[in-house]
């Protein structure tokens, strides 16, 4: 099955830091999704991006397909940013599925 | 207005036992899935389900069964309950029939086995 690697594994910054977190897959994928999952455990849907380029506010996700990669762009940090980051695919095919990484733990300190 | 509802949020019980997890979306979605994320946090997919018919399962021990009554409903039942199911049970829903669709997650409900 596909692989799904996310780097880096965990990441500390201070409010106001620019971060960039990468997730990497092994096959070509029908789609690719970023969530949150904050400190309570709620999982959020970032974005829906399987090519192309996307902003929500300070958020910004970029996927290259072809070299099976996306980019998680975070800007001037907040502490309510903390949490981890799960990158998700399914694989070209139709697996029906989506398969995630281990996530990146974000911390943002005041 | 709760999107995807799961209950409960908390369960503590014992090796043996049998227990259930309800879940329930309001966005008139097509597709549901059971998720379990273990204490790694990692996620995995253990079923999905399309207007009440199983697309998928994945290898999950026939002590789980899910159901679902409508396509609003997908409940998991979870017999002779044993240590290595503690996790965190994630229902979600999609719009989309066939293929993978933007996915909504209920809150989660943490499974402790003792």
């Amino acid at each position: 099955g596909i692989q799904v690697e996310q780097s880096p594994p965990d990441l500390i910054l201070q409010e106001g830091a620019n971060s960039t977190l990468r997730c990497n897959f092994s096959d070509s994928v029908n789609n690719l999704q970023w969530f949150h999952q904050n400190p309570w455990g709620q999982l959020i849907n970032l974005f829906y991006i399987p090519s192309g380029t996307k902003q929500n506010g300070r958020l910004s996700a970029t996927t290259v397909a072809t070299e099976r990669y996306s980019l998680l762009y975070i800007s001037s940090s907040q502490t309510t940013d903390s949490g981890v980051y799960f990158c998700a695919v399914e694989q070209q095919g139709g697996s029906e599925k989506l398969v995630f990484g281990k996530g990146t733990k974000l911390t943002v300190n005041p | 207005d709760t999107a995807v509802s799961q209950t409960p949020k908390y369960l503590v019980t014992q090796m043996g036992n049998d227990k259930s997890i309800k879940c329930e979306q309001n966005l008139g979605h097509d597709t549901m899935y059971w998720y379990k994320q273990d204490s790694k946090k990692f996620l995995k997919i253990m079923f999905s389900y399309n207007n009440k018919e199983l697309i998928i399962n994945e290898t999950v021990p026939n002590r789980f069964s899910p159901k679902s009554p409508d396509k609003a409903h997908l409940n998991l039942h979870i017999n002779s309950l044993e240590l290595g199911d503690s996790a965190v049970y994630f229902c979600a829903s999609s719009p989309r029939t066939g293929g993978v669709d933007e996915q909504y997650f209920g809150p989660g409900t943490r499974l402790t086995v003792t």
